[in-house]
């Protein structure tokens, strides 16, 4: 089935450092989603992407969505320690049901 | 945006009982979903609740064991039955309005 493959699985950063993250699939999506889900927790939407090539920023955050719509990456600036969670990238499979990757853990320290 | 509420947010039940999760949405929306995400994975669907009938499931889950209810398009409940420490995981509630999926913040289950 549909699968989508996150790295790296964890991060272990110094404050202020940046963060990248990306999200592959052996799948076309049209939509790319990243969610980040802070300790205990639902997680809740970042950024949508829509459009193959699209770069979106939300504040410190930029997306892309891949040109061959198999892949996307997150980027975070200037990381604070108000960003540790887990961040997921999603997107809606043939049946119209989000599928998520494993998830990216990054842990900030101050 | 969409505000989700789920109640109990934890509890920590003995093997054998069963616990229903109530998820309220402050809105009328489109779809709801029940996911569970167990310790350190990610998100996996349980199954999507449909408003006035049977709710349809995922591979691997069936309705003896996972019964959902939505009598209308704010609220929905999800039973776990006859619970086993496998079932200790988060269960979350999850609900569609227009193009953006947002989720209630997790009912942490401990069974015993």
């Amino acid at each position: 089935g549909q699968q989508l493959n996150q790295s790296p699985q964890s991060m272990f950063i110094q404050e202020g450092e940046d963060v990248s993250m990306n999200c592959t699939s052996s799948s076309i999506f049209n939509t790319w989603l990243w969610y980040k889900q802070d300790p205990g927790e639902g997680p809740v939407l970042l950024i949508a992407l829509y459009k193959a090539g699209e770069l979106t920023s939300n504040g410190r955050l930029t997306a892309q969505f891949g040109i061959t719509r198999k892949d996307s990456f997150l980027n975070i600036s200037a990381s604070i320690p108000s960003d540790v969670g887990i961040y997921f990238c999603a997107g809606p499979g043939n049946t119209g049901k989000l599928i998520f990757g494993q998830g990216t853990t990054l842990q900030v320290k101050p | 945006s969409a505000v989700i509420s789920q109640k109990p947010s934890r509890d920590i039940c003995q093997r054998g009982t069963s616990l229903t999760i109530q998820c309220q949405v402050d809105s009328q929306v489109t779809m709801m979903f029940w996911y569970r995400q167990q310790p350190g994975q990610s998100l996996t669907l349980i199954a999507t609740a449909n408003q006035g009938s049977e709710a349809t499931y995922e591979s691997g889950f069936v309705i003896d064991k996972f019964p959902i209810s939505r009598p209308n398009l704010t609220f929905s409940t999800l039973t776990v039955s006859n619970m086993s420490p496998e079932d200790s995981s988060i269960y979350l509630c999850s609900a569609l309005r227009g193009e953006t999926q947002y989720f209630g913040p997790g009912t942490r289950l401990l069974v015993l």
